[in-house]
């Protein structure tokens, strides 16, 4: 158990429809990460926020977006969604957003658009 | 954009065999960073090296960070089932992490 809650773990919803993952970090945690995983994309990364503001932006699609809250919890809201946005959502977090610190990964959240 | 490029993709070995698993990249990182990963489940932290030329033991796996710090390896001596997953190495670089294409591992008892 990494210390890292996703919730849900797997959902299916219909293409145009909006849906919200949501992560808590390990407790101490500042920085938290969202991750892409695909089959034919491998594990992409869309963002990161530390202490509430956006640190990093990678891979992110306009249709997505994402928030850290002053509990530092965070949510992935994926909207106007596509059969290809079926994949596995990671969310990992880490004390500090420095290189050389050790992020932690959720078990996922495994979203299925039909 | 994909700055780690990890060989091979896709390796099926016999139970006691030994492998070697690449992670090349143009960039240098400051650390580097392995994980496995399991269908279903997130990916798990194995090692972390920081310094060039640097080695670093975990039981049956041997991981390498190259003297420039732009890549690595990882071998595992006489592989078990029970390693059969997805390995992922991780640069970091500023405050991103850039994850490898992964590889995938079957051992076949």
């Amino acid at each position: 158990d990494s210390g890292v809650t996703q919730t849900p773990k797997h959902l299916i919803t219909a293409t145009g429809q909006r849906v919200t993952l949501r992560c808590s970090p390990r407790s101490g945690d500042l920085s938290v990460y969202w991750y892409q995983q695909s089959l034919d994309q491998g594990l992409q990364f869309l963002i990161q926020y530390y202490n509430g503001e956006e640190r990093a932006k990678g891979n992110i699609l306009e249709r997505f977006s994402a928030q850290q809250f002053p509990d530092l919890h965070s949510e992935l809201n994926l909207s106007s969604l596509e059969l290809g946005d079926s994949a596995l959502y990671f969310c990992a977090s880490s004390a500090v957003p420095d290189s050389g610190n050790t992020i932690y990964f959720g078990e996922g959240s495994w979203l299925t658009v039909v | 954009t994909q700055l780690l490029e990890q060989s091979p993709q896709f390796l099926s070995i016999q139970e006691g065999e030994n492998l070697t698993v690449y992670c090349n990249s143009s960039s240098v990182f400051s650390s580097l960073q392995w994980y496995r990963q399991e269908p279903g489940e997130g990916p798990v932290l194995l090692v972390t090296v920081v310094t060039g030329g640097e080695v670093k033991k975990l039981k049956r796996l041997t991981f390498q960070f190259g003297d420039a710090r732009k890549d690595s390896s990882l071998h595992i001596t006489a592989a078990q089932p029970g390693d059969t997953g997805l390995y992922l190495c991780a640069g970091a670089g500023g405050n991103q992490f850039y994850f490898g294409t992964g590889t995938s591992l079957t051992v076949i008892p």
